[in-house]
């Protein structure tokens, strides 16, 4: 069975400090992987996705995420954060057209 | 545009009384799905439809309803209402092919008394 799992249900950094949001997944086919983000009072939009191209995905925003089959892990970074980028964050695996699991989210806080 | 709208965007109602909120999407995609969004749970599929008088179960379906009868229409029905479906519910859609993101809706939130 397909599952999600985001260390840290809360994350804070400060202003220009780097952003580590982490996601482990599980899958027994190889899976396609999705970071979406969710600002306050909107729905989710998609940040980047991995669909076996490359392993080190870019996506909006300055952020990247990095598959790693051996750590079942697609953690995502960003080298500064901005205070824009105080928002919640989902994980997600897809393994078939049908089905999508999400983690439970990390909310991430930007300190000034 | 292209979009994925849901009405109403606020909800506070009472158990038992029916309601239907409502999904629509322009950009002519065979998949929507409908989630709720609980603190601590992430998102979780209620229900999805792969076309036309397609629908299938998510992981939780119980006390909920949907149709297809359009491509681009997807209501979620609450026949009974029950506090315990008080939540924030989102409707997405997306191509049909397994690497396609999906769009969101911007949510309707939903209390029931």
């Amino acid at each position: 069975a397909q599952s999600v799992t985001q260390l840290g249900s809360h994350v804070s950094v400060s202003e220009g400090a780097l952003v580590l949001l982490r996601c482990n997944y599980s899958s027994s086919v190889p899976p396609y992987l999705f970071w979406y983000v969710q600002y306050p009072n909107q729905g989710l939009q998609l940040l980047l996705k991995y669909t076996s191209a490359a392993t080190l995905v870019k996506g909006i925003n300055g952020f990247e995420a990095e598959f790693k089959k051996s750590e079942t892990s697609f953690h995502l970074t960003k080298p500064s954060a901005h205070m824009s980028d105080a928002a919640e964050y989902f994980c997600a695996v897809k393994t078939s057209y049908d089905k999508v699991i999400f983690g439970p989210g990390t909310s991430l806080s930007v300190i000034p | 545009e292209a979009q994925v709208t849901q009405n109403p965007r606020y909800l506070i109602t009472v158990t038992g009384k029916k309601l239907t909120v409502t999904c629509s999407q322009n950009m002519n995609h065979e998949y929507m799905s409908w989630y709720r969004q609980d603190p601590g749970l992430g998102l979780r599929q209620i229900y999805y439809s792969m076309n036309v008088e397609v629908t299938d179960k998510g992981d939780v379906p119980e006390g909920y309803k949907v149709s297809r009868k359009e491509k681009r229409n997807f209501p979620l029905i609450l026949e009974s209402p029950s506090p315990n479906q008080t939540s924030l519910y989102f409707c997405a859609s997306s191509l049909r092919d397994s690497y396609n993101e999906q769009f969101f809706g911007p949510g309707t939130r939903l209390t029931v008394l």
